[in-house]
Formats: C-alpha cells, structure tokens, sequence
C-alpha cells in the first residue's frame, strides 16, 4: 500500500459527459501528479501540482483540468468525454517538488461508451 | 515522443535466471528511476539513480547508467515468478518537474 489513494476505483459514462477523479496523496506529500494510461499511448504525465498551484504540465487536453486543495487533495476534472478518454488514470505523490521517487495509487479505470 | 525507451518490449524467462532490461534517453537527466507495475495495478518504486552515479544496487536489482551512451540498464537476478510484471524506466524533464515514461519491458517469469 502506496499511501496514496484514488476514488473511484471504476467509473463508466457516456460520450460527453464530465467526470471528476479524486486523488489524496500520502500524509506529507506536497506534490501530486497526474498520468493516463492507455494501451496507445503508454504512461503520459498529465499534470503536477506542488502545495497547491500548478507546477508543471504535460500531456493534458484542454478538456481536462486539475486543482490541488488546500489539504492538498486534488481532483482530475475530464469534461466533454471522448471514447478515446478511456484509460487508467494514475496519481502519484511525493515529497517534494522535484522528479523524485513517486509513490503512485491504484487508478481509476474510465470507460468512456 | 518518448524519453525513455525499454528494450525488450517482452521477455520470457524460467524462474532462477537473470532478466536484464534495457532503457535508452534522449536528453540529458538529472536521474533515471525504475518502476514495476503488476497487471493493471499502480506503480512501485524500485530504484533511483543519479545522473552522477553508475551502478546502484537494492536486493536483487542491479541498474547501470551510461550518460555517455544515455542509457541504462536493470538487471533482476534469480528470478521468480512473482517478478512477472511490467517494467518501466523514466526520466525527469528538463525542468526536473516531472516523470517522463517508457512504454515498458513485460517480464513473464515461468516456474
């Protein structure tokens, strides 16, 4: 057990819709970050953020947002689904803002039909 | 593109024997980690090294790093079946903000 925890663990919806993830790091952990993971695309960093503001970014649509609270859980917002959305979505927590060791949580797995 | 690239894509291997997995970069690093990931699962940390070290040992991995050649190795000795996972190397972006991954090694170890 990472200490990170992610709900829900599944969730499936519609083309269109809007879904939100939750994320809550390990106790500690001021950064939080964000990946997808597909068959297609392999393992691709979305989104960090460090004790709440947005500290790098990458691969993330624009249909898609983060925020990082002041407990600093964070949610992944995912808007305007596609079939493509479809995925396992991953956080991560670590202490610091640097690319250190990551400690990750068990994903959400989306089905977009 | 990918940072970290993995070679094999796959390998197969009877419980006992060595695995050794491949990672190449493109840029330059500030450090190179490893991490397992069991089907469908979240990530495990395995090993961290830094860009200024070459070999780091934990239990029964062994990673190499070549900066020269911008690539690294993982080595897994003695085998077991419970080794059968997938394994990723990545990288830390320029920034050194965030992880950049491989699409991955799959290891299946047989008894």
């Amino acid at each position: 057990d990472s200490g990170v925890t992610q709900t829900p663990k599944h969730l499936i919806t519609a083309t269109g819709q809007r879904v939100t993830l939750r994320c809550s790091p390990r106790s500690g952990d001021l950064s939080v970050y964000w990946y997808q993971q597909s068959l297609d695309q392999g393992l691709q960093f979305l989104i960090q953020y460090y004790n709440g503001e947005e500290r790098a970014k990458g691969n993330i649509l624009e249909r898609f947002s983060a925020q990082q609270f002041p407990d600093l859980h964070s949610e992944l917002n995912l808007s305007s689904l596609e079939l493509g959305d479809s995925a396992l979505y991953f956080c991560a927590s670590s202490p610091h803002g640097l690319a250190s060791e990551q400690y990750f949580g068990p994903g959400t797995r989306l089905t977009v039909t | 593109s990918q940072q970290g690239e993995e070679d094999p894509q796959a390998l197969s291997i009877q419980e006992g024997e060595n695995a050794t997995m491949n990672c190449s970069y493109k840029t330059s690093i500030n450090n190179l980690q490893w991490y397992r990931q069991n089907s469908g699962r979240g990530l495990v940390h395995l090993i961290l090294i830094r860009s200024n070290e070459r070999e780091k040992h934990s239990g029964r991995l062994r990673v190499t790093l070549d900066t020269s050649k911008k690539s690294s190795s993982l080595l897994i000795t003695a085998s077991r079946a419970a080794d059968t996972a997938s394994y990723f190397c990545a990288t830390d972006n320029q920034a050194g903000t965030a992880l950049i991954f491989g699409k991955g090694t799959t290891l299946s170890v047989s008894s």
